[in-house]
């Protein structure tokens, strides 16, 4: 069965620092990868997604994704992190059982980026 | 503006209650999917809808019913609702090969 794992349930960064955000994933064959950002009270946004062609993959508010074949994993970064980047993310991978587009997500990561 | 809306954003239950859940989107998307979170659990499926006509469960369906009215909406029902359904609820829809769903802004339901 797929899956995707978020090992920190926090990660804390000061503001200017790089960042990231890790995630793994098991999947049979070939993973669709994706990462969303929650903000309080809100719902999801896309930020960026890996389906095949180069590993590092770019997004949307300065975040990339470098995807590892052989370590399993789709990290989310950032060079340099802003205060407003604190939210919730979520990594998540598409179930390939079928045509119907189901993402199953991992439990999240709370970023906080310190002033 | 284009996206997905859903209503309520706030709703308190007693246990027992009944009430829908409206979730409507104006993209054209055709499949659409209704998600709980919970702290520490991340995301996880209630029901979709692969295309209009059909629904089918995800991992937590108990407890709940789904109608897709039309390619536009998609509501969820709690017949009797429990304390354990507490939980912000979002929905969501994509159209085959789109960047990723696109989300509600969610309903904080709970149930006392």
């Amino acid at each position: 069965a797929q899956s995707v794992a978020q090992p920190e349930d926090q990660v804390n960064v000061a503001e200017g620092n790089p960042l990231t955000v890790k995630c793994t994933y098991s999947v049979s064959g070939n993973p669709y990868l994706f990462w969303y950002v929650q903000y309080p009270n809100r719902g999801l946004q896309f930020l960026l997604k890996y389906i095949t062609g180069d590993n590092l993959v770019k997004g949307s508010y300065g975040f990339e994704a470098e995807f590892n074949k052989s370590q399993t994993s789709f990290h989310l970064k950032k060079p340099s992190a802003l205060v407003s980047d604190s939210a919730l993310y979520f990594c998540a991978v598409r179930d390939m059982g079928g045509a119907t587009n189901k993402l199953i997500f991992g439990t999240g990561t709370l970023l906080a980026v310190q002033p | 503006n284009a996206g997905v809306t859903q209503t309520p954003k706030f709703q308190v239950l007693k246990t027992g209650q009944s009430m829908t859940l409206q979730c409507a989107q104006d993209m054209n998307h055709n499949s659409m999917y209704w998600y709980r979170q919970d702290p520490g659990m991340g995301l996880r499926l209630i029901y979709y809808s692969a295309s209009e006509g059909t629904t089918d469960k995800g991992e937590v369906p108990n407890g709940y019913n789904v109608s897709r009215l039309n390619k536009r909406e998609f509501s969820l029902r709690l017949e009797s609702a429990a304390p354990s359904q507490t939980s912000v609820y979002f929905c969501a829809s994509i159209v085959l090969g789109a960047r990723g769903y696109t989300f509600g802004s969610g309903t904080r339901l709970t149930v006392v």
